[in-house]
């Protein structure tokens, strides 16, 4: 089975420095990672994804993230750092059941971001 | 075009009702995904229905349950509630299942709490 980690669960960083929310994972096959966002009393919302091609996602708000094989990552970063910013994280990889041949998402247990003014 | 919509967003039952949840996709999107949010557990997948039709199931007992209408309107429905099931139930919606590389848009999720 498929499995994401994010091994903080707290991030600091100051305002207006770059930030960087780990991810690693483990799958069998080609990796379909995702990153979202929760802030407080609401769902989540979708930055960005991995399927294939560049290593280097760009998404939403100013976020991206960098899929490393090798190293089995992918680690949410953004270069400077908003007061906004400051969140949940979670990291996502589709989970294949072979015998059904049906789809679902696991999640990482998240990260807090705080950035701080 | 308007997001996913949960109702209602707060909810306060006591041990041994019954609740029921409702989500509405996004206009077009026939995948509805339901997850269970606790501070302990993190998010966990509960069921998914497509086309009226569950297609996957999480680990969850069966007093945890769900449907589909055909306009892809879903509700989820928890008997017999226990203080455990106190948690933010979010729904998500995609517009095919199965596709994974489809990308899951989460309402804002209906806030559970059991006394």
């Amino acid at each position: 089975a498929q499995s994401v980690a994010q091994p903080e669960d707290q991030v600091n960083v100051a305002e207006g420095n770059p930030l960087t929310v780990k991810c690693t994972y483990s799958v069998s096959g080609n990796p379909y990672l995702f990153w979202y966002v929760q802030y407080p009393n609401r769902g989540l919302q979708f930055l960005l994804k991995y399927i294939t091609g560049d290593n280097l996602v760009k998404g939403s708000y100013g976020f991206e993230a960098e899929f490393n094989k090798s190293q089995t990552s992918f680690h949410l970063k953004k270069p400077s750092a908003l007061v906004s910013d400051s969140a949940l994280y979670f990291c996502a990889v589709r989970d294949i059941d072979e015998s059904s041949g049906t789809y679902k998402y696991i999640f990482g247990t998240g990260t807090r971001l705080k950035v701080l003014a | 075009k308007a997001g996913v919509t949960q109702t209602p967003r707060y909810l306060i039952k006591t041990r041994g009702q019954q609740v029921t949840l409702s989500c509405s996709p996004i206009s077009g999107h026939r995948s509805v995904s339901w997850y269970q949010q606790t501070p302990g557990q993190g998010l966990q997948f509960l069921f998914e229905y497509f086309s009226e039709t569950q297609r996957n199931k999480g680990n969850f007992p069966g007093r945890f349950s769900g449907r589909q209408f055909s306009n892809s309107r879903s509700e989820m429905n928890v008997s017999t509630l226990e203080l455990g099931d106190s948690a933010l139930y979010l729904c998500a919606s995609s517009y095919a299942s199965g596709a994974g590389t489809d990308t899951q848009y989460f309402g804002p999720g209906t806030r559970l709490t059991v006394l």
